[in-house]
């Protein structure tokens, strides 16, 4: 258990629709990021907050958004989705700013029927 | 642009046989991660390397690192079932943020 949890577990929703995914870090992690998996593929890393403000940005779509709250939970909202949105959406999180070793949650499998 | 690339990106191999991961990147750094991931499942660290020369080991699991060569392996020794997994290996960019740029994964299948 890495510390870092994610809810829901899962998720099935049609296209067009719009969900939040949740992420809170390891106690004392300021950085967390966002990636997504898609079937038997790589990681493609789509944003990262470090202490409420954005840090980077990947190759989130327009139609994502996330935001990083005071007590240092984060969200990820997906909107007008479609099929290819089917992913596996990982949270990680980090002591600080510097990277360093990314702890994973246990993901989010989103399916978009 | 900055690429981590490894190699093989699918490894099928007998158990009791030795074998290694390569993950070439094309920047300067300091420091490289292996991480493991079972199929459905989340990404375990492994390794985390932070200096040239730097060489950890973890039962049949030894990871190395050469910063001059942009070089990293992960050597496989005696390879048992329960190792079968994707592992990815990851760079730490400082120009980018703090970033990791990731490898695609070696998805490794050991059979009995």
């Amino acid at each position: 258990d890495s510390g870092v949890t994610q809810t829901p577990k899962h998720l099935i929703t049609a296209t067009g629709q719009r969900v939040t995914l949740r992420c809170s870090p390891r106690s004392g992690d300021l950085s967390v990021y966002w990636y997504q998996q898609s079937l038997d593929q790589g990681l493609q890393f789509l944003i990262q907050y470090y202490n409420g403000e954005e840090r980077a940005k990947g190759n989130i779509l327009e139609r994502f958004s996330a935001q990083q709250f005071p007590d240092l939970h984060s969200e990820l909202n997906l909107s007008s989705l479609e099929l290819g949105d089917s992913a596996l959406y990982f949270c990680a999180s980090s002591v600080d700013g510097s990277s360093y070793e990314q702890y994973f949650g246990p993901g989010t499998r989103l399916t978009v029927t | 642009e900055l690429k981590v690339e490894q190699n093989p990106l699918f490894l099928s191999m007998q158990e009791g046989k030795n074998y290694t991961i390569y993950c070439n990147y094309s920047t300067t750094s300091d420091r490289l991660y292996w991480y493991r991931q079972d199929p459905g499942k989340s990404l375990e660290s492994l390794f985390v390397l932070l200096s040239n020369g730097a060489v950890k080991q973890e039962g049949r699991l030894m990871a190395s690192l050469d910063t001059k060569a942009r070089l990293s392996t992960l050597h496989i020794t005696a390879a048992v079932h329960d190792l079968s997994a994707t592992y990815f290996c990851a760079v730490d960019v400082m120009d980018s943020n703090y970033q990791l740029i990731w490898g695609a994964g070696t998805k490794l299948i050991i059979k009995p």
